[in-house]
């Protein structure tokens, strides 16, 4: 079982819906949970870090911990076209100081 | 603001060769990575350094040398290239929290 699972996609929903994310990890130690957004040929870079079972809104994006459920979410609303990326949720797990261990991330595509 | 710089950003080897990426960070970060992206596995570490003086393996060390050559500077060599490393590299580098900060990536090709 890999330690941090997300859907592969191609996730695809149409401009001005909501893109729904998924994630799940292994290691139920893990404590600090990040998404991270990568364009093609770009580097990944944070939209979302969250810590805390419950929701993270910002701005558009909304981020959902279950650590029961060991589960990772990533809302958009509003998506738009320029949303149209690769998503990669990445999670810090136990024992291991500041490194990250990511999934192999969820291709969205916004339609106009 | 440079962040992390990472070089050269596109190379080409031939099956044995060796080279060396080079990072560099001006985020005063104590900890640095390297990783590694290929379709459909995301990104695997290959080295990381807590901090100045320190290195230890990541999940596919195999084939790779690091070196941290002072707080702003974290070096990877192959020393041996093999067509199996033909990947993306991003060095990164981290400091509270684990906000890990990515480099613009270097493309390698191995032939």
């Amino acid at each position: 079982q890999k330690e941090v699972e997300q859907n592969s996609g191609p996730l695809s929903v149409p401009e001005g819906a909501i893109a729904s994310l998924n994630c799940t990890y292994s290691d139920r130690g893990s404590q600090s949970f990040f998404w991270y957004r990568q364009y093609s040929g770009k580097s990944p870079e944070l939209i979302m870090s969250i810590y805390s079972n419950g929701d993270k809104e910002d701005g558009r994006f909304t981020a959902q911990l279950n650590k029961a459920s060991q589960y990772v979410s990533l809302l958009i609303r509003d998506s738009q076209p320029s949303d149209s990326a690769t998503y990669l949720c990445a999670v810090n797990p136990s024992g291991s100081a500041r490194q990250l261990t990511f999934g192999s991330g969820t291709q969205l595509t916004v339609l106009p | 603001n440079a962040g992390v710089t990472q070089t050269p950003k596109f190379q080409v080897l031939k099956t044995g060769q060796s080279m060396t990426l080079q990072c560099a960070q001006d985020m005063n970060h104590n900890s640095m990575y390297w990783y590694r992206q290929d379709p459909g596995m995301g990104l695997r570490l290959i080295y990381y350094s807590a901090s100045e003086g320190t290195t230890d393996k990541g999940e596919v060390p195999n084939g790779y040398n690091v070196s941290r050559l002072n707080k702003r500077e974290f070096s990877l060599r192959l020393e041996s290239a093999a067509p199996s490393q033909t990947s993306v590299y991003f060095c990164a580098s981290s400091e509270i929290r684990n906000t890990i900060y990515f480099g613009e990536g270097s493309w390698l090709t191995v032939v």
